[in-house]
């Protein structure tokens, strides 16, 4: 089984703290990515990672940057924490893109960790 | 633009058949996937679908229909463990990463 585990379920931090979210997965899987969740909006991209030290930008990266130095772990890093940070946040992992692996599961697939709710006040 | 629409909520009876539908536009399709969300926990991966057609998995089906940007999830026999969140998420990019797109999910309520 896929196991992708996060260092915390629940945070609180302060206005201008430096957050670290760290993520970790078991699986030698290629690609890595962290999402926000907020009521109404759903799922949104703010990284991913498709190999050690690349990163790339998702679809909200303000206030935010990553660190990948190892395959199994991915960092999320709140600079400067703000109250409108306050979110659930999400890791998954996937094998890696298109096809499928030798056990016949689509390796686009996506598993979540548990997930951070992060409360910034 | 990128877009994903699902209701928002759905109300069945326990036992019954409910169908979640999910249109979508998109820049390019390379797959649809069906997560399911309880309350506080992760999503969980319940379904792909990459060609036309309806793919079963037990008490869940999905189906896909790319010409009319269109897909379903349709639970059967449900339980009340089914009372949840389900999101639908496509794939509208290639490139060397699978970056997905996310609808705001359904929250489906199973009553007795």
């Amino acid at each position: 089984d896929v196991k992708v585990t996060q260092s915390s379920r629940y945070l609180v931090k302060r206005t201008g703290e430096k957050v670290f979210l760290e993520c970790v997965q078991d699986m030698d899987h290629e690609n890595m990515f962290w999402y926000r969740q907020d009521p109404g909006l759903g799922l949104r991209l703010i990284y991913f990672s498709y190999d050690v030290k690349m990163k790339e930008k998702g679809d909200i990266p303000e206030g935010y940057s990553v660190s990948r130095e190892k395959k199994e772990r991915f960092s999320l890093i709140l600079e400067s924490a703000s109250t409108n940070q306050t979110s659930m946040y999400l890791c998954a992992s996937s094998l890696w893109s298109r096809g499928r692996n030798t056990a016949g599961e689509n390796t686009d697939t996506q598993y979540f960790g548990p997930g951070t709710r992060l409360t910034v006040l | 633009g990128q877009n994903i629409d699902q209701p928002t909520e759905m109300t069945a009876t326990e036992g019954a058949i409910v169908q979640i539908n999910c249109t979508y536009q998109t820049s390019g399709f390379n797959g649809l996937f069906w997560y399911q969300q309880h309350a506080g926990e992760a999503p969980t991966f319940l379904s792909y679908n990459v060609l036309d057609g309806l793919e079963e998995k037990g008490r869940f089906s999905s189906f896909l229909s790319r010409s009319k940007g269109y897909s379903y999830l349709l639970l059967k026999e449900l339980q009340m463990k089914d009372s949840a969140s389900y999101l639908c998420a496509v794939r509208g990019q290639g490139g060397a990463t699978n970056k997905l797109i996310f609808g705001t999910g359904t929250l489906l309520a199973v009553q007795p």
